[in-house]
């Protein structure tokens, strides 16, 4: 089946727009994650949906950062008033449910960099 | 402060000799260790798995988890230049959502 798919793949904004970036997860998987990586870094967790809730949003970082996610689906990260150090490499991934235990299925990432 | 630790590398291994690849965390409670592999540019992706104290094999991979001294390894024999990649362990800190990646240790298998 399908696996998880983001987009754009690449961004390049000026310094103080506001930009989106889309999740679409592996059907059926009601566990969903954000994270960044900047270049040669590990990565850094976000935020975390069960369903269409953030039970945590503690990992994003500043409030320019929010994210939602409807119909237990699709998930969007908005960035608004970008900022040159918000360039990084923005990773979705999914799971089955809300163990813990589960696997996380990692998408293609789309690359942002601020001008 | 849930921490996961690894040597950043590059370590450098010949073709065909096993590859060790060592990851430290703090939370005694954690309860699931996975090991994902990513190539340069792409995203990454799962190699193993592993709950259980001891070994698990699969293929050429085996994960060793020594929850005592909180420590999980991965092993890769006849390393093969294709193994060239970033290793990043990630840790589940019991009875939470939250996954913690270490940085990851990079891997060059010489031809």
């Amino acid at each position: 089946g399908a696996g998880v798919s983001q987009s754009p793949s690449n961004k390049v904004t000026e310094k103080g727009k506001d930009v989106e970036l889309r999740c679409d997860p592996i059907s059926g998987h009601t566990a969903l994650y954000w994270y960044r990586q900047s270049l040669g870094q590990g990565l850094e967790f976000l935020i975390y949906f069960q369903g269409n809730s953030a039970p945590d949003k503690s990992g994003l970082p500043s409030d320019r950062f929010s994210a939602e996610r409807t119909g237990g689906s699709v998930s969007t990260l908005t960035i608004q008033r970008t900022q040159q150090e918000d360039s990084a490499v923005y990773l979705c991934a999914s799971s089955p449910s809300q163990a813990g235990q589960e696997t996380q299925y990692f998408g293609p990432g789309t690359r942002l960099l601020v001008l | 402060q849930k921490e996961v630790e690894q040597n950043s590398g590059p370590l450098s291994v010949p073709e065909g000799a096993i590859a060790s690849l060592n990851c430290t965390y703090s939370d005694r409670g954690s309860q699931s260790f996975f090991w994902y592999r990513q190539y340069s540019g792409k995203s990454p992706e799962l190699i193993m798995s592993i709950y259980s104290n001891g070994d698990k094999e699969d293929g050429r991979f085996t994960a060793q988890l020594n929850k005592a001294s909180q420590y999980v390894s991965l092993l890769i024999r006849d390393s093969q230049p294709s193994d060239s990649a970033t290793y990043l362990c990630a840790v589940n800190f019991s009875g939470t959502y939250k996954y913690i990646f270490g940085t990851g240790t990079r891997l060059k298998v010489l031809a």
